[in-house]
């Protein structure tokens, strides 16, 4: 069964330095990884994905997730924390045997400090 | 282009109502699908309508259902409600029937029940 396994559950960064969030997953096939993020009292907004094409995604907002398939692992990073990043992460695999259903982590919160 | 709308965007019931939720998709998306997220136990997937048919359903009771409308927009029905189903119901809109173009949310529905 595919699932996905959020390493951190909070993450604290100072403005203007780097930031990695991380993710492990676990499929029986080649998965479809996503990484969302959640402001508060917002819904989910989709940064960047992996659909098995290029294993270095760069999404919105200076993020980039590499896929590494011989560690199962796709972590988010950006190179320079902005406050505005501070919000929830969710790193999300697809499983689309059948029908499109998404498997969420447990969320990583990312806290930026001035 | 209209994102994905849900509505209402809050509600409050009380225990042994029922609630009726709304989500209208993207315009040309056929596929929606339900999550509901709570603090404890995060985001969980409900069900997916693709055509007007469930393909998949997660593990939740049977007051938990759902439709699905010729012009793809689609609802979600609780019965008897409990304080538990206190939530934020999320919805999700895609293009394909694999996930194709990825997955699109809404901003929510916060459902209160007292």
């Amino acid at each position: 069964a595919q699932s996905v396994t959020q390493l951190d559950s909070h993450v604290s960064v100072s403005e203007g330095t780097p930031v990695l969030l991380r993710c492990n997953y676990s499929s029986s096939y080649s998965p479809s990884l996503f990484w969302y993020v959640q402001h508060p009292n917002k819904g989910l907004q989709l940064l960047l994905k992996y659909t098995s094409a290029a294993t270095l995604v760069k999404g919105i907002n200076g993020f980039e997730a590499e896929f590494k398939k011989s560690e199962t692992s796709f972590h988010l990073t950006k190179p320079s924390a902005h406050m505005s990043d501070a919000a929830e992460y969710f790193c999300v695999v697809s499983v689309s045997e059948y029908g499109n259903k998404l498997v969420f982590g447990a969320g990583t919160i990312l806290r930026v400090k001035s | 282009k209209a994102g994905v709308t849900q509505t209402p965007r809050y509600l409050i019931k009380t225990r042994g109502q029922q609630v009726t939720l709304s989500c209208s998709p993207i315009s040309g998306h056929r596929s929606v699908s339900w999550y509901q997220q709570t603090p404890g136990q995060g985001l969980q997937f409900l069900f997916e309508y693709f055509s007007e048919t469930q393909r998949n359903k997660g593990n939740f009771p049977g007051r938990f259902s759902g439709r699905q409308f010729s012009n793809s927009r689609s609802e979600m029905n609780v019965s008897t409600l409990e304080l538990g189903d206190s939530a934020l119901y999320l919805c999700a809109s895609s293009l394909g029937p694999n996930g194709g173009g990825g997955y699109t949310f809404g901003s929510g529905t916060r459902l209160t029940v007292v």
